[in-house]
């Protein structure tokens, strides 16, 4: 059974429409829930942390909310720029320091 | 400052063969990790090391040894590759005991295996 489920797997935007993409998660305990960035052939890339429910967290037109089961990453006006694939990841308080990760959602913004 | 780094990026193998990846990091982590990417599988754990002087196996260990040479270098061992060993790899570093404690990832090394 996944402990991370993502949602969509893909997603087509048009330049300037926004849009949310879903992370749902169990664990026994949440140490941390994670969201990072990967471009075509690069490792992935650090953006949020998020530790409690009604946590909120925000970069340039990003914007990242937890809940006790699931969070999004809300995306405003999103720019071409914003297209790669986003993976989220679990950090349980049973596990160690290991992240558990998502299958991510590829985000394609055309012009 | 470079972060992670990983050695070679690109590395194409024969059924049976060995060889090390590399990986440093220069941020005074305590904690080193091993993933792998897969298609359709997402990122999983290989193995890691909490702290210098120790291992444990993650999600996925069969077929692979680790080494965590100093605090900065963790490397990873193909002893026989294996086809099913095709894959990206990624190298990881983080502190440690810290809640929340973000990992920081490297470019990756692009294996294949004939």
């Amino acid at each position: 059974e996944d402990q991370v489920t993502q949602s969509p797997e893909a997603l087509r935007l048009q330049e300037g429409e926004s849009s949310s993409l879903n992370c749902s998660y169990t664990v026994s305990g949440l140490r941390g829930l994670f969201w990072y960035r990967q471009d075509p052939g690069k490792g992935p890339e650090f953006l949020f942390t998020l530790y409690s429910a009604g946590e909120e967290k925000e970069k340039e037109r990003l914007k990242a909310t937890l809940t006790k089961k699931e969070s999004f990453l809300h995306i405003t006006a999103p720019k071409p720029e914003d297209s790669a694939t986003y993976l989220c990841a679990v950090q349980d308080s049973n596990s160690g320091y290991a992240l558990n990760f998502g299958k991510g959602t590829s985000l394609l913004v055309t012009p | 400052n470079a972060g992670v780094t990983q050695t070679p990026k690109f590395q194409v193998l024969k059924t049976g063969q060995s060889m090390t990846l590399q990986c440093a990091q220069d941020m005074n982590h305590n904690s080193m990790y091993w993933y792998r990417q897969d298609p359709g599988m997402g990122l999983r754990l290989i193995y890691y090391s909490a702290s210098e002087g120790t291992t444990d196996k993650g999600e996925v260990p069969n077929g692979y040894n680790v080494s965590r040479l100093n605090k900065r270098e963790f490397s990873l061992r193909l002893e026989s590759a294996a086809p099913s060993q095709t894959s990206v790899y990624f190298c990881a570093s983080s502190f440690t005991g810290r809640a929340g404690n973000e990992q920081f990832f490297g470019p990756g090394t692009r294996l294949t295996v004939l």
